[in-house]
């Protein structure tokens, strides 16, 4: 069973920032937080993944609240090619299986 | 690198008959692992490998389902017989102990 909760579906207009949410509030303190996401008929892409700590890379911006019990991913500048499905996970770093749920449909518009 | 590399990327065949999946992982990736994907359940793990053992396959559905990796460089999933409930997008993706997936681009499945 997935362990994170994900609004269905959000929106937002190019150029602007993307924030999209996940409760986990079940959250064990030694699992961490994944996103991943999936353009439309291509395979999933890992985004980001954190402990406790904000995280940011070169795709986005993790920020994790101090009870850990949600998170939200950060696009900073979306464009039309962020429009996909947004996975968060949580599984224990090094357990390898990762259990999808039914995501985000982010959809980035003109 | 080229990624993971599965083929075929379409597959159309009838009811009975076998079909065979086929991945290639990424050069030096020691996991491997397969996906299905379909509208009413989602994105679901059917079995994946560690250096070409196979760890955890209880995601599989059912007796026809087997999948094998006889080399690093190499692994198939075969569904025998096939039913039009298998139609699916299979996804194969694969990882180092770093925990990054990487995944390929898909077998889209239609069993008529």
């Amino acid at each position: 069973d997935a362990k994170t909760t994900q609004p269905p579906s959000m929106d937002c207009a190019e150029g602007r920032a993307a924030n999209l949410p996940c409760n986990h509030s079940t959250i064990s303190g030694n699992e961490y937080v994944y996103w991943y996401r999936q353009i439309h008929s291509q395979g999933p892409q890992y985004i980001i993944h954190g402990l406790k700590n904000n995280e940011t890379n070169e795709m986005a911006s993790l920020i994790i609240t101090e009870d850990r019990k949600s998170s939200t991913l950060i696009l900073p500048h979306a464009t039309l090619r962020d429009t996909a499905v947004y996975y968060c996970i949580v599984k224990v770093e090094g357990f390898q299986k990762l259990v999808f749920g039914t995501g985000t449909r982010l959809l980035v518009s003109p | 690198d080229a990624g993971v590399i599965q083929s075929p990327r379409h597959e159309v065949t009838e009811m009975g008959q076998e079909v065979t999946l086929r991945c290639k992982p990424i050069s030096g990736h020691d996991y491997l692992f397969w996906y299905r994907q379909t509208m009413m359940r989602g994105l679901e793990l059917l079995i994946y490998f560690n250096n070409n053992v196979p760890i955890d396959d209880s995601g599989m559905p059912e007796d026809r389902f087997s999948a094998k990796m006889p080399n690093a460089s190499f692994s198939t999933l075969k569904i025998q017989p096939s039913e039009p409930r298998d139609s699916a997008v299979y996804f194969c993706a694969s990882s180092l102990y770093t925990d990054t997936q990487y995944f390929g681009p898909g077998t889209r499945l239609t069993v008529l």
